[in-house]
């Protein structure tokens, strides 16, 4: 059974018109993460949650919003897409350090 | 700031063939590595650990060793199998100014041919 689920697995977005992404688990995991990850790219990371604690990435553009308003669920927000945030979308979670990452299958975001 | 370095490919290989695929790392506190397997359109999937030096993880015939000494893990398999075709991504996972950071190296596809 899936732990990490991601939705829409696909989605496609206007240039310029916000976009969000959904993250669910059933592992009660501390920590979520979002990434992004182009093409023959190694994942990126955006941000993550330890908890309600949101640690920001130093160079993760303004454009990207996160909210995680329960254990479960967490959202990532693109406020404007542009045509360079076509890309996949990775979300993880982990019990805390140390531990392996529990990835969804991803969504593919594409902006046209 | 903490860092991984994989060799880059592709790597081609035939059925059978013996693989070592190339990681070092850099960390200023003491990392876990991991080796995550990305198949196609999917997420990734672990595919073995270590949590501290001398330690080896294995599955599925993989197998690699953290070695503190030269800050590797390199990920090597005796024979590989045409269904080992994807990307193999090395990783550490460390914990950063009260937070917990997965940083992954540049990932490596290999090819495996019949």
């Amino acid at each position: 059974d899936a732990m990490v689920i991601q939705n829409p697995r696909y989605q496609v977005t206007q240039f310029g018109k916000p976009v969000t992404l959904s993250c669910s688990q059933t592992l009660n995991h501390n920590v979520m993460y979002w990434y992004q990850q182009k093409s023959s790219q190694a994942p990126k990371l955006l941000f993550h949650y330890y908890d309600k604690d949101f640690n920001n990435e130093a160079d993760t553009p303004d454009n990207f919003q996160s909210r995680r308003p329960n254990t479960s669920f967490c959202f990532l927000d693109i406020r404007s897409p542009g045509l360079g945030d076509a890309a996949m979308y990775l979300c993880a979670t982990t019990t805390g350090v140390g531990t392996e990452a529990f990835f969804g299958q991803g969504t593919r975001l594409t902006v046209v | 700031g903490d860092s991984v370095t994989q060799m880059e490919g592709p790597v081609t290989l035939s059925e059978e063939a013996f693989l070592t695929i190339n990681c070092t790392y850099t960390a200023t506190g003491y990392p876990s590595l991991f080796w995550y397997v990305q198949y196609p359109g999917e997420g990734l999937q672990l595919l073995l650990k270590a949590t501290k030096a001398d330690d080896k993880g294995s599955n599925k015939g993989f197998e690699a060793t953290y070695r503190k000494e030269t800050t590797s893990f390199h990920l090597e398999k005796g024979s590989v199998q045409v269904s080992d075709s994807a990307v193999y991504f090395c990783a550490l996972s460390d914990r950063k100014n009260g937070g917990f950071k997965t940083i992954f190296g540049a990932g490596t596809r290999l090819f495996v041919k019949a």
